[in-house]
C-alpha cells in the first residue's frame, strides 16, 4: 500500500530538548516537503526537497533543518524546540511537484 | 506568506445542495491544486488544474480558473454528510514545482 508515514503521532516535549520526526514514503516519490498548520493560518511549508541531498526552505525554516540522505525518508529536526514550534506538522510527497500524498500528522507540544 | 486565501471561511449548507468555494492567490502559477482535509487530519488530494486550464471535472468536483483574476472556484455538487471538511487550495508560483503554497481553508459542513 503507498504510503507517508510520519513518527510519532504524538509529542510532548520540553523547551530545548533535541527531537526529530520522521518522514518515510514508499512511493519512489522525488518531492518531499513538511508542513506546519496552526489554527487561522492554514499550512506553511518549513522545508522541500527535490532530490537525495537536494533541500531547500520554505516560508518558515527558522528553528528547523532537514536532511535527505536517501529518496524514502525526510527527517525533520528541531535542534532546540521552544513552545512557539508547538503546532501539528504533516509531511507531503509527490513524483514530480502536483497531487501530494501527506502523512497522518504529528501533533508536538513544547511546553 | 499565504498566497491563496478561500472564501468563504465557513460554509453551511444541507445535504444535496452545491457548494462552493473561492480561492485568490498573489502571483502567476503553474498549476493549482485543491485538496480536502477531515478534521486534523492528513490532506487528500482532489483535483489540479493547470495555468492554461479554465475548467476541469472530477466526478462531483468541478473547478475553474481565472488566471486575468488570479482566482478559481471547486463547486461540489449534490453534497453529502461525507464531504464536511476543510478544503485548501495550494498554488505552485511559476518557475517553482516544488513550492506548493496552502491558503487558510473553507470548513464546509453539510447537514442532513
Amino acid at each position: 500500500e503507498a504510503q507517508v508515514t510520519q513518527n510519532p503521532r504524538y509529542l510532548i516535549t520540553v523547551t530545548g530538548k533535541k527531537l526529530t520526526v520522521t518522514c518515510s514514503q514508499n512511493m519512489n516519490h522525488e518531492y518531499m516537503s513538511w508542513y506546519r498548520q496552526d489554527p487561522g493560518l492554514g499550512l506553511r511549508q518549513i522545508y522541500y526537497s527535490m532530490n537525495v541531498e537536494v533541500t531547500d526552505k520554505g516560508d518558515v525554516p527558522e528553528g528547523y533543518k532537514v536532511s535527505r540522505k536517501e529518496k524514502r525518508n525526510f527527517p525533520l529536526i528541531l535542534e532546540s524546540p521552544s513552545p512557539n514550534q508547538t503546532s501539528l506538522y504533516f509531511c507531503a510527497t509527490s513524483p514530480g511537484g502536483t497531487g501530494y500524498t501527506f502523512g497522518s500528522g504529528t501533533r508536538l507540544t513544547v511546553v | 506568506s499565504q498566497q491563496g486565501e478561500e472564501d468563504p471561511q465557513a460554509l453551511s449548507i444541507q445535504e444535496g445542495e452545491n457548494a462552493t468555494m473561492n480561492c485568490s492567490y498573489k502571483t502567476s502559477i503553474n498549476n493549482l491544486q485543491w485538496y480536502r482535509q477531515n478534521s486534523g487530519r492528513g490532506l487528500v488530494h482532489l483535483i489540479l488544474i493547470r495555468s492554461n486550464e479554465r475548467e476541469k471535472h472530477s466526478g462531483r468536483l468541478r473547478v475553474t480558473l481565472d488566471t486575468s483574476k488570479k482566482s478559481s472556484s471547486l463547486l461540489i455538487t449534490a453534497s453529502r454528510a461525507a464531504d464536511t471538511a476543510s478544503y485548501f487550495c495550494a498554488t505552485s508560483p511559476t518557475g517553482t514545482a516544488s513550492k506548493l503554497t496552502f491558503g487558510t481553508g473553507t470548513r464546509l459542513q453539510v447537514t442532513l
